[in-house]
């Protein structure tokens, strides 16, 4: 089973560069989130959706975009880049948003010059 | 707004030793828990959770956490430490009833096990 898969799993980008995470997995699941994880930061919640069609902002969105056409995939978009959004991305999904056993994909490593 | 706390953030056990990884947590409500581990250049898995019921709960991987809701406290322990326990620690709680997939994390605890 492919479970959640990311790519690209490392990515190097100039400062105002765009790019897009790709994320995917094949459990129709309804949940879908994408979190950054930083040095003594933890985890942070950037978007999330509960289905197709239907997203929402987290703790720290700023910067990234998101959309959920389909139930599979759930796409982060940088549209500028900038340094401090160096970090390592995971996107993570659940069977539905109450279920709170999130799966996770093995995290897409993005630095910004 | 809830948010969890993790005190330490290194921890060194020898093998077969026990272990404690300590977690508070502040939330209004009745809290949806959750420890979850992050192996080296993996993603997250899921150790345990509690929603309700008995406060004692046990997970993957022989580990147990124990609800505390006088002291706020979800700590993970396990009797005895294997060296492919080596890993990060999250301690997480959901935003809610029905929104439980919303987590919250704490900012981890690294566990180093001596031979």
């Amino acid at each position: 089973n492919a479970g959640v898969t990311q790519t690209p799993k490392f990515q190097v980008l100039k400062t105002g560069q765009s790019m897009t995470l790709q994320c995917a997995q094949d459990m129709n699941h309804e949940y879908m989130s994408w979190y950054r994880q930083d040095p003594g930061m933890g985890l942070r919640l950037i978007h999330y959706s509960v289905g197709a069609g239907i997203t929402d902002q987290g703790e720290v969105p700023n910067g990234y975009n998101v959309s959920r056409s389909t139930t599979e995939d759930f796409p982060l978009r940088l549209l500028s880049a900038a340094p401090s959004q160096t970090s390592v991305y995971f996107c993570a999904s659940s069977y539905w948003q109450g279920s709170g056993e999130l799966f996770f994909g093995e995290g897409s490593r993005l630095t910004v010059l | 707004a809830q948010s969890v706390t993790q005190p330490d953030i290194h921890i060194t056990v020898s093998e077969g030793a026990s272990l404690e990884l300590r977690c508070n947590y502040s939330y209004g409500a009745t809290p949806y828990l959750f420890w979850y581990v992050q192996s080296p250049g993996q993603g997250l898995q899921l150790l345990l959770k509690y929603f309700s019921g008995d406060t004692l709960v046990q997970g993957i991987k022989g580990f147990e956490a124990e609800f505390k809701r006088s002291q706020s406290s979800f700590n993970l322990r396990k009797p005895s430490v294997h060296w492919s326990d080596a890993a990060e620690y999250f301690c997480a709680v959901g935003a809610g009833t029905g929104t439980a997939s919303k987590l919250t994390f704490g900012t981890g605890t690294r566990l180093q096990v001596t031979l």
